[in-house]
């Protein structure tokens, strides 16, 4: 297995709180992403990072920002979290060769995340 | 509009027996395809996939055969076996332009595999 780590595994939060989830690999890959899963919606697309400080807007990225200043780290803030933002949050890494991004992404466990 | 559709939601299977799960996608510019594994509260699995250059490819008892033309890949599974159960995700991509592969997930197929 692919070493990723996410934390915190579980989160329960108020509406309004700012909340960061981590995502710490140990494989040395250039590109990261952040995904949620939500019932009848499959995964998403938060932000993705293609090195370090290097990172770009997904298909939900509205309510959330990214930081990575270390390669093995990529961090996903929500600023304010919201109810909508109760999901399961995956963090995936991919290999590159040179710059370019190979296909297969592979994911960590998962952090759930409830916003009351 | 989605872009990556796996139209069934569940499936059922006898074990032992062929599973053969479909994904259809309406966006030309995908050009490699992937599967993926699902158990709960477990992160997906990569399973196996597929350039648009090539029409199968197979790896064990999982075989995905790509139709161009159709826009359609599917996953067959033989046999299947009781630890096959789980949610198998379709995914597409296609270079971003930053180098960067973007996945397009399908909603996913719960397999139920029945000992």
């Amino acid at each position: 297995d692919a070493g990723i780590t996410q934390s915190p595994r579980h989160k329960v939060t108020e509406t309004g709180t700012p909340v960061t989830l981590r995502c710490h690999q140990t494989e040395n890959h250039r590109y990261m992403y952040w995904y949620r899963q939500d019932p009848g919606h499959g995964l998403r697309l938060i932000h993705y990072s293609y090195g370090v400080k290097d990172t770009d807007k997904g298909e939900v990225s509205d309510g959330y920002s990214v930081s990575r200043s270390k390669t093995e780290d990529f961090l996903l803030t929500l600023e304010s979290a919201t109810s909508s933002q109760t999901s399961v949050y995956f963090c995936a890494i991919s290999e590159s060769l040179g710059t370019l991004a190979l296909g297969e992404q592979y994911f960590g466990p998962g952090t759930r995340l409830t916003v009351t | 509009d989605q872009q990556v559709k796996q139209n069934s939601p569940s499936l059922s299977v006898q074990e032992g027996r062929i599973s053969i799960l479909n994904c259809d996608y309406t966006n030309s510019m995908f050009d490699y395809f992937l599967w993926y594994k699902k158990y709960p509260a477990e992160g997906p699995t990569f399973l196996i996939s597929i350039s648009s250059i090539k029409d199968k490819n197979e790896d064990g008892r999982f075989t995905v055969f790509l139709n161009k033309s159709a826009k359609h890949l599917s996953l067959h599974i033989v046999p299947s076996q009781p630890g096959d159960s789980a949610v198998y995700f379709c995914a597409a991509s296609e270079d971003s332009g930053a180098g960067s592969y973007q996945l397009t997930f399908g909603k996913g197929t719960k397999l139920s595999v029945i000992p």
